[in-house]
């Protein structure tokens, strides 16, 4: 049972325009997500997160949405940049906030074509 | 300190041996994680260390599994009697909040 999804497993960009990454999640309970992008061959790198008690949160080009009562969250980055092109994988705490025992979901690969 | 750093990077074995893979976390950081990768899957949870003590050890895979954490400070993960299903991508992280990866280590069971 997979508690945490994406289900798009890539995306193509243009350099310059807008990519949007889906995550859906099964687990009412969780209240604390993020976003991990990954590089072949490094471990995933902490991108952005987001709490329950907001609707979004945003960092530079990267801006995470979180829509609760559809269990949906989404991760906007633009202008995208070559150098976005990697695997991102959202991921969930099991017991909140603490962020300990992430789950993660199998991640998309977006790749930003110049 | 820059980073968590893992050691070996890659490692080569044959069925049945035991292997052991270190991980040293970012030094100010109590939580100690790992997981573990397989291709196409998200990385997926073994165990989870808070300074010295394993909090949770339920998700490790088997018995054949073990992972050590003396004085809080760097970990070991060990696998006996390895098996080809072993082979994946092994990562370690650690965290007061978002949690950090090293670079993992690849292990190939022949």
């Amino acid at each position: 049972d997979q508690q945490v999804k994406q289900n798009s497993p890539s995306l193509s960009v243009q350099e310059g325009r807008i990519s949007i990454l889906n995550c859906d999640y099964t687990n009412s309970m969780f209240d604390y997500f993020l976003w991990y992008k990954k590089y072949p061959a490094e471990g995933p790198t902490f991108l952005i997160s987001i709490s329950s008690i907001k609707d979004k949160n945003e960092d530079g080009r990267f801006t995470v949405f979180l829509n609760k009562s559809a269990k949906h969250l989404s991760l906007h980055i633009v202008p995208s940049q070559p150098g976005d092109s990697a695997v991102y994988f959202c991921a969930a705490p099991a017991a909140g906030a603490g962020s300990y025992q992430l789950t993660f979901g199998k991640g998309t690969k977006l790749s930003v074509i110049p | 300190d820059t980073g968590v750093s893992q050691n070996p990077r890659h490692k080569i074995t044959k069925r049945g041996q035991n292997v052991t893979f270190r991980c040293d976390p970012i030094s100010e950081h109590n939580r100690l994680y790992w997981y573990r990768q397989t291709l196409g899957q998200g990385p997926e949870f073994l165990t989870y260390f808070q300074n010295e003590a394993q909090l949770e050890k339920s998700r490790l895979l088997s018995d054949r599994f073990s992972a050590e954490r003396p004085k809080g400070s760097f970990s070991t993960l060990e696998i006996q009697r390895t098996e080809q299903g072993d082979s994946a991508m092994y990562l370690c992280a650690s965290s007061w909040r978002e949690q950090f990866f090293g670079p993992g280590t690849r292990l190939t069971v022949l």
